[in-house]
C-alpha cells in the first residue's frame, strides 16, 4: 500500500526520558513534515524537510530534533520529555512547490508523558 | 490576519440531510490550493477534496463538494446525505503558490444525529 507510515502509534513514557518517532513514505514525495496536534485539536507545524534539507523550522524547543536520512524518511527525536509534550504527532508528506499537491498524513503517534 | 478561518466550532446535522461547513481564507497570491481533511475519532487525517484557485468549477468527490466563492474568499465544504460515519472533525487548509507551508483552520466538529 502506498502511504505515510509512522511508528509507534502510542508512546507512553516518563518525564525526562528521550524518545523517537519514525516516519516513512512511499508516495514518491520530496517534502515531509512534522505536525503537533494539541488537546484542542489545533495543528501546529513543527518542521519540514525537502530532500533531506530543513526548510521549515518553527519555534519549537531545541529538545525536538528532526532527522531526515533521505527524502522518504523523517524521524523526530525528543530529549528530556516534559508533561507539555503530550500530544498527537503527525508526519505528513507532499510534493514540493505544487500548490495543488495535498498533504498526506501518517496515522499519528499519541505521546503521553507521565 | 488568520490565513484560514473556520467559525463553527461544532455543528449538528440530521442523518440524510446536507450540511455546509464554512471556511474563509486570506491570501494575496493568485495561485493557491484549498483542501479539506476529515479526522474521525480514531485520529487519522483523511484528505477529502481539493480546489485550485484557477479552477472554474466547484470540486466534487462523491458526497463531498466544495462551494468555492473566489470573490468572497470562501471555500465551504458541503456534505450531502449525511451518514453517521461523517461524524468527525473537519479541517480546511490552504497552500500558496510554490510555498511548502500549509495553513490550517481550527476545525469544525460535526455530529450526525440518527
Amino acid at each position: 500500500d502506498t502511504a505515510v507510515s509512522q511508528t509507534p502509534k502510542y508512546l507512553v513514557t516518563q518525564m525526562g526520558n528521550d524518545k523517537s518517532i519514525k516516519c516513512e513514505q512511499n508516495l514518491g514525495h520530496d517534502t515531509m513534515y512534522w505536525y503537533k496536534q494539541d488537546s484542542k485539536k489545533f495543528l501546529k507545524i513543527m518542521f519540514s524537510y525537502n530532500n533531506k534539507e530543513l526548510i521549515i523550522n518553527e519555534t519549537v524547543p531545541n529538545r525536538f530534533s528532526p532527522k531526515s536520512p533521505d527524502k522518504a524518511h523523517l524521524n523526530l527525536h525528543i530529549n528530556s520529555l516534559e508533561l507539555g509534550d503530550s500530544a498527537v504527532y503527525f508526519c505528513a508528506s507532499t510534493r514540493r512547490g505544487s500548490y495543488n499537491s495535498p498533504l498526506h498524513f501518517g496515522n499519528g503517534t499519541r505521546l503521553t508523558v507521565t | 490576519a488568520q490565513k484560514i478561518t473556520q467559525t463553527q466550532p461544532g455543528m449538528f446535522v440530521q442523518e440524510k440531510e446536507a450540511v455546509t461547513l464554512d471556511c474563509t481564507y486570506d491570501t494575496s497570491d493568485p495561485s493557491y490550493g484549498l483542501f479539506w481533511y476529515k479526522q474521525p475519532s480514531s485520529g487519522e487525517m483523511i484528505f477529502l477534496i481539493y480546489q485550485g484557485s484557477y479552477d472554474q468549477q466547484n470540486a466534487t468527490e462523491g458526497r463531498y463538494s466544495l462551494n468555492f466563492q473566489k470573490a468572497r474568499k470562501s471555500a465551504n465544504l458541503v456534505i450531502s446525505a449525511s451518514q453517521l460515519g461523517d461524524s468527525a472533525m473537519y479541517f480546511c487548509a490552504m497552500r500558496e503558490g510554490a510555498g511548502n507551508q500549509f495553513y490550517f483552520g481550527t476545525g469544525t466538529s460535526l455530529t450526525v444525529i440518527p
